[in-house]
């Protein structure tokens, strides 16, 4: 039972655009809501979280928006570079005792110079 | 400071031998987690420890052991290798407390079982 949809699968930006990427969640007791970033060859890394009791949150080019009520959150990356070129992960999970992630499958972006 | 440290990084395994993958990390993390990654499939959860001598299954963990002697090693056993656990394998581990605190991840080991 897939707990975090995520979507694409893959994206292709050009430089400078924005990429958008899309998880929806179906378990309503998910309190943390965080982004990882994985390179080829690598673990992957944290890249931002977000806890339900705020709508958006912002660290430089990158945006998390949360929507309670739709159980969906996105990630915005803004002014994409060729750096930014990973698979992203979406995760969710419950604050407290073992808080096991639930992942999305990924998404592949690609940015062209 | 090495963080979460995984060995060995590759590895080609018979159908029915056993081996033993490795996780150490020297953060003083109480958390310790496995997942297997497979392509277009994300991170599933294998096993996590919450401490030296506890550990549990996490969504799957059949085909796989685990044990948690210290609070640096959580080594995962694979006693019979199926073609099926061909996989990349990660270690993650996060500090204790409140208010989700992140995982921090390993590199991996990329297993084939032929």
């Amino acid at each position: 039972q897939q707990q975090v949809k995520q979507s694409p699968q893959s994206l292709i930006v050009q430089k400078g655009g924005i990429s958008i990427i899309n998880c929806a969640y179906e378990n309503t007791a998910f309190d943390y809501f965080p982004w990882y970033q994985q390179f080829p060859g690598k673990g992957p890394a944290l890249l931002i979280a977000i806890r339900p009791d705020v709508s958006e949150k912002k660290e430089g080019r990158f945006t998390i928006s949360f929507n309670k009520s739709a159980k969906q959150f996105s990630l915005h990356i803004m002014d994409s570079q060729p750096g930014d070129s990973a698979t992203y992960f979406c995760a969710a999970s419950i604050r407290g005792g073992s808080e096991k992630l639930v992942f999305g499958k990924g998404t592949k972006l690609t940015v062209n110079p | 400071n090495a963080g979460v440290t995984q060995t060995p990084k590759f590895r080609i395994l018979k159908i029915g031998q056993s081996m033993t993958l490795q996780c150490t990390q020297d953060m003083n993390h109480n958390y310790m987690y496995w997942y297997r990654q497979d392509p277009g499939m994300g991170l599933k959860l294998i096993y996590y420890s919450v401490g030296a001598g506890i550990t549990d299954k996490g969504e799957v963990p059949n085909g796989y052991n685990v044990s948690r002697s210290t609070t640096e090693d959580f080594p995962l056993r694979l006693e019979l290798a199926a073609p099926s656990q061909t996989s990349v394998y990660f270690c993650a581990t996060r500090t204790g407390g409140l208010g989700n605190q992140p995982q921090h991840f390993g590199d991996g080991t990329r297993l084939s079982i032929l």
